[in-house]
């Protein structure tokens, strides 16, 4: 079975400093990764998505996230936050033909001015 | 374009009534989902579709708690009776499902309150 780890829940960091959300996951077979965002009151919009290929995925809002299958880790980053991105963060992970997705528990990402 | 549309965005009700929850999935997607999200769970599967078919419901938490999909553009999820435990957002996703990985797109969520 899948699963997916996030084992920060809380992550404060101040406005412009760089910020990294850490997501390990496991599975017997290969995965498919995601990182999907929550702002107030909404609903997950996806950040970004490793399916094959390159390691380095980047996605909107200038984050990116590197694919690491030795470590089976999917951390997160942006080198520079901003206020804006203040919101909940979750990665998930989907497995070979199945359409289901597993999320982990969500890091909340506090921006201080 | 629309994307998933959630009804009613906001429900308060009284334990043992009955609560129906109704959903809108993107135009032209196959495969739908119901997900419930509270402080103490995150967010759990609770059912999903493909073709308008259940696949997994292994996630629905009791019989109070069924689903349907008459067609492709219309999915319902209904608790019978309601409890306050049921408390939650409740979030309906779609996505087209012609390879695993593709992006699940989400409502705005139905915020339900049970008292």
């Amino acid at each position: 079975a899948q699963s997916v780890t996030q084992l920060d829940s809380q992550v404060p960091v101040f406005e412009e400093a760089p910020v990294e959300l850490r997501c390990n996951y496991s599975s017997s077979v290969s995965v498919y990764l995601f990182w999907y965002v929550q702002y107030p009151n909404q609903g997950l919009q996806l950040l970004l998505k490793y399916l094959s290929g390159s390691t380095l995925v980047k996605g909107i809002n200038g984050f990116e996230a590197e694919f690491n299958k030795s470590q089976t880790s999917f951390h997160l980053r942006k080198p520079s936050v901003h206020i804006s991105d203040t919101a909940e963060y979750f990665c998930a992970v989907s497995v070979g033909g199945y359409q289901k997705v597993t999320f982990g528990t969500g890091t909340k990402l506090q921006v201080i001015p | 374009d629309a994307g998933v549309i959630q009804s009613p965005r906001h429900e308060v009700t009284e334990m043992g009534q009955e609560v129906t929850l109704r959903c809108k999935p993107i135009s032209g997607h196959n495969s739908l989902f119901w997900y419930r999200q509270t402080m103490m769970r995150g967010l759990e599967l609770l059912i999903y579709f493909n073709n308008n078919v259940p696949i997994d419901d292994s996630g629905m938490p009791e019989d109070r708690f069924s689903a349907k999909m008459p067609n492709a553009s219309f999915s319902t999820l209904k608790i019978q009776p309601s409890e306050p435990r049921d408390s939650a957002v409740y979030f309906c996703a779609s996505t087209f499902q012609d390879r695993a990985g593709n992006t699940i797109y989400f409502g705005e969520g139905s915020w339900l309150t049970v008292v």
